[in-house]
């Protein structure tokens, strides 16, 4: 059981604009940052979106970041076959059982 | 560019003990802290430590600690963990990262990732 709570799916078809979201408390989402990683088939996590809404250079602007209170999402627009992967959330969390808790994850199906 | 090369996992029995290592080259090692994370097969990722640029600070999940020890040898721009006690549960692909700060903070993050070595706990 992940402490930041992902829907498991999400599916859409190219051009399509998708949202995933990330629900979480108080002593993590609701006082820190929230971060994305995209994890394509059979390689390393890879950072998408850190601190809420900040894109590295290199990752296009179809994809965005937002955080309300304790729950944040993650856009895609224009969708493409490319996005097919899974997404993680993460967050430093203020609680004494670790610093950094994960989503459980959510694979994005591109139909 | 940043690079980072895990090694040292494989097939250890439960109760057993392995060391993993994290090579890095890229950027200046002992400006940033370092994380390991794992990947049980076909699951979500989890964080299992990190440590400060200077090694001075280290932080453990709970489902590890008193078992495992993170550790790092700037000298030779090399991250550690050592694994005691495994078990199957500890099975996972394990990855070190890199920070963006060199102490412990929750502004920090993992900003590059390694392509992970496997560890499998199995008799």
């Amino acid at each position: 059981q992940s402490v930041l709570t992902q829907p498991p799916s999400a599916s859409g078809t190219p051009g399509q604009r998708v949202t995933i979201s990330c629900s979480g408390s108080s002593s993590n989402i609701g006082s820190n940052y929230v971060y994305w990683y995209q994890q394509l088939p059979g390689t390393a996590p890879k950072l998408l979106i850190y601190r809420n809404n900040q894109r590295p250079s290199g990752v296009p602007d179809r994809f965005s970041g937002s955080k309300s209170g304790t729950s944040a999402s993650l856009a895609i627009s224009g969708l493409r076959s490319e996005d097919e992967a899974d997404y993680y959330c993460a967050a430093w969390d203020d609680s004494l059982s670790g610093p950094w808790v994960f989503g459980g994850g959510t694979k994005l199906t591109v139909l | 560019e940043v690079q980072l090369v895990e090694s040292g996992g494989g097939v250890v029995q439960p109760g057993g003990s392995l060391r993993l290592s994290c090579a890095a080259s890229g950027f200046t090692f002992d400006d940033y802290a370092m994380h390991w994370v794992r990947q049980a097969p076909g699951k979500g990722l989890e964080w299992v430590s990190l440590i400060s640029g200077d090694g001075g600070s280290t932080y453990y999940a709970d489902s590890v600690k008193g078992r495992f020890t993170i550790s790092r040898d700037n000298s030779k721009n090399s991250l550690y963990l050592q694994m005691n006690s495994l078990r199957t549960e500890d099975t996972a692909l394990y990855y070190c990262a890199k920070d963006i700060l060199r102490p412990i903070s929750s502004h920090g993050y993992f900003q590059h990732w390694g392509q992970g070595t496997l560890v499998t706990v199995s008799s």
